[in-house]
Formats: C-alpha cells, structure tokens, sequence
C-alpha cells in the first residue's frame, strides 16, 4: 500500500528540548511538505522540498529545520527556539513540481510540557 | 493577511439536502483551487480541484464552482450523506512558474445532521 506514514501519532517533550518528527513516503512523489494546524486555523507551510538535497521555507519557517538526504523522507526538527511549537503537524507529498494536488499523512501532535 | 478565506466556521445541514461551502480568494494570481476534507486527528483528504480555465467541475456527489470575477468558489455536495460530517478546507495555488506552494482556509465545520 502506498502512502505517506508520520510517527509517532502523539508526542510529548519538555519545553527547551529539541525534537523530531517523521515523515515516510512511498509513493515515489518528488515533492514533500510540512504543515502546521493550529486550532481554528488553517494549515500553514513551514518547509517544502522540491526535490532531493533541497529544500525552502515557507510561510513560518522560524524554529524549525528540515532535511531531505533521500527521496522518501522529509524529517523535521522542532527546535527550542520555536516560541509556540505545541501542535498538530502534517506531513504532504505531491508527484513533482508542478503538480496541485498534496497527498497528506496522518498527522502527529506534539505537547511540549 | 489571509489570502483565501472560509468565513463560516461551521455549517449544519440536513441528511439528504444540499451542503453548500463557500471560499473567497484576494490574491488574483491564484489559478488552481482544490478542497479538502479532514477528519479529527487525521490529515485532509483530497476531494476535488478546479483549474481557473474552468467554471465548475463535478465528481459524483461533490461540484465546485468558481466564479473568477467574484474571486469566490464553492462545494456542493448533494445529497449530504452523515459521513460528510467533517472540516472541509479550500486551498489555492498559484501553478504556472512550478511555485505549487498551497495556501489554506481556516475550514469550515460540516455537520450532518440525521
């Protein structure tokens, strides 16, 4: 079956540590994005990459970082620096650039205590 | 500055009637235009897009129509069925330059009512 995963479904970190959040897609899509919800408010961009070894800001890109070492896999690190890192946050991947249509993961929520 | 914005946060309609969801756009360089559908806890779910050269775009249960001059779209979904029940986002992107970065709504809260 093919799809995107994020893990862990929930996570919990103390406030000031740095943490990671997973994404995996096999869907051979060239494009992977990171997404912010917050509630009563829409899905905002935080990184996006294009293609493998790049990648670009988006909207709230501030306190966050990314990787993209492999086609599949578009890691993201909430660091301490993030003022509000508490969230929902989704993952997307679309086919390559040029494509609309983003295939969304399941999500994960991160508590920072 | 919300460039595309959904201003009823929920809507409540009865089984078997029309839904009937509204999105307005400022940035006239958009010219794709999807919705999605999003479960608690879950990610959205693609549901169905219309390209600017278009003025409505139909897919079983579910049309989106798109009136440029107005900057204003809509989706309808006839009959609402219970499993409708959902946030429903719209986005916009603006495709032509390989830019297909997607800007959101704040969504709209759909709920079926049996």
């Amino acid at each position: 079956d093919g799809g995107i995963t994020q893990s862990p479904k929930y996570l919990f970190r103390k406030e000031g540590q740095n943490v990671t959040l997973s994404c995996e897609q096999n869907l051979n899509h060239d494009a992977m994005y990171w997404y912010r919800q917050d509630p009563g408010q829409g899905l905002r961009l935080i990184y996006y990459s294009q293609i493998v070894n790049d990648f670009q800001k988006g909207d709230i890109a501030e306190g966050y970082s990314v990787s993209r070492e492999k086609k599949e896999s578009f890691p993201l690190t909430v660091t301490s620096a993030q003022k509000n890192p508490t969230a929902f946050y989704l993952c997307a991947s679309s086919i390559r650039k040029g494509a609309h249509e983003q295939f969304f993961g399941p999500g994960t929520r991160l508590t920072v205590l | 500055d919300q460039q595309v914005k959904q201003n009823s946060p929920s809507l409540s309609v009865q089984e078997g009637r029309i839904s009937i969801l509204n999105c307005d756009y400022t940035n006239s360089m958009f010219d794709y235009f999807l919705w999605y559908k999003k479960y608690p806890a879950e990610g959205p779910t693609f549901l169905i897009s219309i390209s600017s050269i278009k003025d409505k775009n139909e897919d079983g249960r579910f049309t989106v129509f798109l009136n440029k001059s107005a900057k204003h779209l809509s989706l309808h979904i006839v009959p609402s069925q219970p499993g409708d029940s959902a946030v429903y986002f719209c986005a916009a992107s603006v495709g032509s330059f390989g830019n297909e970065k997607l800007t959101f709504g704040t969504g709209t809260r759909l709920t079926i009512i049996p």
